[in-house]
């Protein structure tokens, strides 16, 4: 069974709030992965980490920032959060063999 | 019981050949997804269908809700279409989160 969490599963928030979407991993992976998809939509890379220190964008441009300071943890902010950031946050790691995906979190900005 | 089985497991093809892969759920579903990992662990979002038929280049992607199947065909296939090919659908029967397959490990020889 694959080991990725991701808290919290669902968010409502005001407007201007901090938020940051965590995202954990027991499996030891270099390689990490956030997505954002928003209802009916396909999947976005927007945040990417090939190993600790290591960050990137990715294909959709995103007002989010990451950090990888530990293998294990890789947590997505946004520092002033706005109804245009509603959409669901999927965290996801692999190594050479296959991809594990975390349950997700449904965001809404209110 | 894997809500969402893929098959086959794994593949071994020439190059040139017309590949499928096949994703059977058994759930209710609002939309598939095929996802493309590749050896270095980077995941691309390929199609995202709730009905018909979608295509990009080599790749074609087919659903028949009726019957609750999908399949991933890639016509001519490469060296470069190596890679693992995921199955994903979002189910409203688990509160709309992504329920994944476990994956299909494809090699293209030359």
């Amino acid at each position: 069974e694959a080991d990725i969490y991701q808290t919290p599963r669902y968010l409502v928030i005001g407007t201007g709030k901090k938020i940051t979407l965590e995202c954990s991993q027991t499996m030891g992976h270099d390689k990490m992965y956030w997505y954002q998809q928003d209802p009916g939509m396909e999947l976005h890379l927007i945040h990417y980490s090939y190993g600790v220190n290591s960050t990137e964008k990715g294909d959709l441009s995103s007002e989010s920032t990451v950090s990888r300071i530990r293998t294990e943890h890789f947590p997505l902010t946004l520092e002033s959060a706005r109804p245009s950031h509603t959409s669901q946050y999927l965290c996801a790691s692999s190594d050479d063999g296959r991809a594990f995906f975390g349950q997700g979190t449904r965001l809404t900005v209110v | 019981k894997n809500e969402v089985e893929q098959s086959p497991q794994n593949l071994t093809a020439q190059e040139g050949e017309f590949i499928t892969i096949n994703c059977s759920y058994s759930v209710g579903i609002s939309a598939l997804h095929w996802l493309q990992q590749h050896p270095g662990g980077g995941i691309v979002s390929l199609f995202m269908l709730s009905s018909g038929k979608k295509k990009h280049g080599r790749l074609i992607a087919t659903i028949n809700i009726q019957e609750k199947h999908s399949s991933l065909h890639i016509t001519a296939s490469h060296p470069r279409d190596s890679a693992v090919y995921i199955c994903a659908v979002r189910s409203w029967e688990y509160g709309n989160k992504l329920v994944f397959g476990a994956g299909t490990i494809l090699r293209v020889k030359s």
